[in-house]
C-alpha cells in the first residue's frame, strides 16, 4: 500500500519550452504533496508544499512563477516547469504523506530526470 | 535552523560486515525520524520510521536507533550484501513545521563482493 506513481521517469527538452511531471497517489488520498530537486551527489531540496484546493507554498529561492505546482485533486499534483533553461535539468522527486498526519512518515514517487537541450 | 548531517559521506566495506551509519540533527525537536534508501537514478524506498517518542526500530538486518536528546541517529546494517549497495538518506520531520522534513546529505554505501 501507500504508493506513489510518478511519470514521466524521464524526459528531455528543448530550451524554452515547458514540461509537465505527474505525481499520483495510487491507494490513499494525498492532502498535501511535496516536491524535491535533487543534483547529482547531493540530497534533496524541498521546492514547494503542495496542497489540495489551494495555491502551493514555496521555498525560499524558488520561483513559483517558472515551477507551477497544480494539485487538483487528492490523488494527483503536478508540477510544470515552464520555460526550461538547461540549469533546471535535475531529478525531481515528489512524496506524499501516507495516512493523513504525522505518523506514518512519507513515500516517495519514483522521480523524474529532467534534461533540458 | 535544522540542519541535518550524516557521516560517512561515502563508505566501502568488504561483504559480511556489520556496519554504522550515522545521522545527527541540530535541533531536537523533531516529530520523527525516517531512514531511506536511494538506489541511482531512482526515488526513496523508506527503511524504518522512528518516532520521537521511541528508541529504535528493526526491520529484518536493519536497525535504527535515536537519540534525541543528544541529537543522534544510527543505522545499523548487519551482515552486508552486495544488494545493500545505495545512498542512505536520514530525515527528521520538525515539530515547528506541519509537515516539512528535513535530509542529510546522504551517505553512499558501496559493499564489495
Amino acid at each position: 500500500g501507500a504508493v506513489v506513481s510518478q511519470h514521466p521517469s524521464w524526459v528531455i527538452c528543448k530550451s524554452g519550452t515547458s514540461v509537465k511531471i505527474e505525481c499520483r497517489s495510487l491507494d490513499f488520498q494525498a492532502t498535501t504533496m511535496f516536491w524535491y530537486r535533487q543534483f547529482p551527489k547531493q540530497s534533496l531540496m524541498l521546492m514547494a508544499t503542495s496542497n489540495e484546493g489551494s495555491k502551493a507554498t514555496y521555498e525560499q529561492g524558488v520561483e513559483k512563477d517558472k515551477f507551477l505546482i497544480n494539485h487538483a485533486s487528492l490523488t494527483l499534483s503536478t508540477l510544470t516547469v515552464t520555460s526550461a533553461h538547461p540549469e533546471d535539468s535535475s531529478f525531481y522527486i515528489c512524496s506524499a504523506d501516507v495516512g493523513g498526519g504525522r505518523d506514518y512518515g512519507y513515500t516517495f514517487g519514483s522521480g523524474t530526470r529532467l534534461t533540458v537541450v | 535552523k535544522q540542519e541535518v548531517t550524516q557521516i560517512p559521506a561515502a563508505l566501502s566495506v568488504p561483504e559480511g560486515e556489520n556496519l554504522v551509519l550515522n545521522c545527527s540533527f541540530t535541533d531536537s525537536a523533531i516529530y520523527n525520524l525516517q531512514w531511506f534508501r536511494q538506489d541511482p537514478g531512482k526515488g526513496l524506498t523508506s527503511l524504518l520510521l522512528i518516532q520521537s517518542s521511541q528508541r529504535e526500530q528493526t526491520s529484518g538486518r536493519l536497525n535504527a536507533s535515536l537519540d534525541k536528546s543528544s541529537g543522534r541517529s544510527t543505522l545499523y546494517i548487519a551482515a552486508s550484501q552486495p544488494g545493500d549497495s545505495a545512498t542512505y538518506l536520514c530525515a527528521v520531520r520538525l515539530y515547528s513545521s506541519a509537515s516539512k522534513i528535513i535530509f542529510g546529505s546522504g551517505t553512499r554505501l558501496s559493499i564489495r563482493p
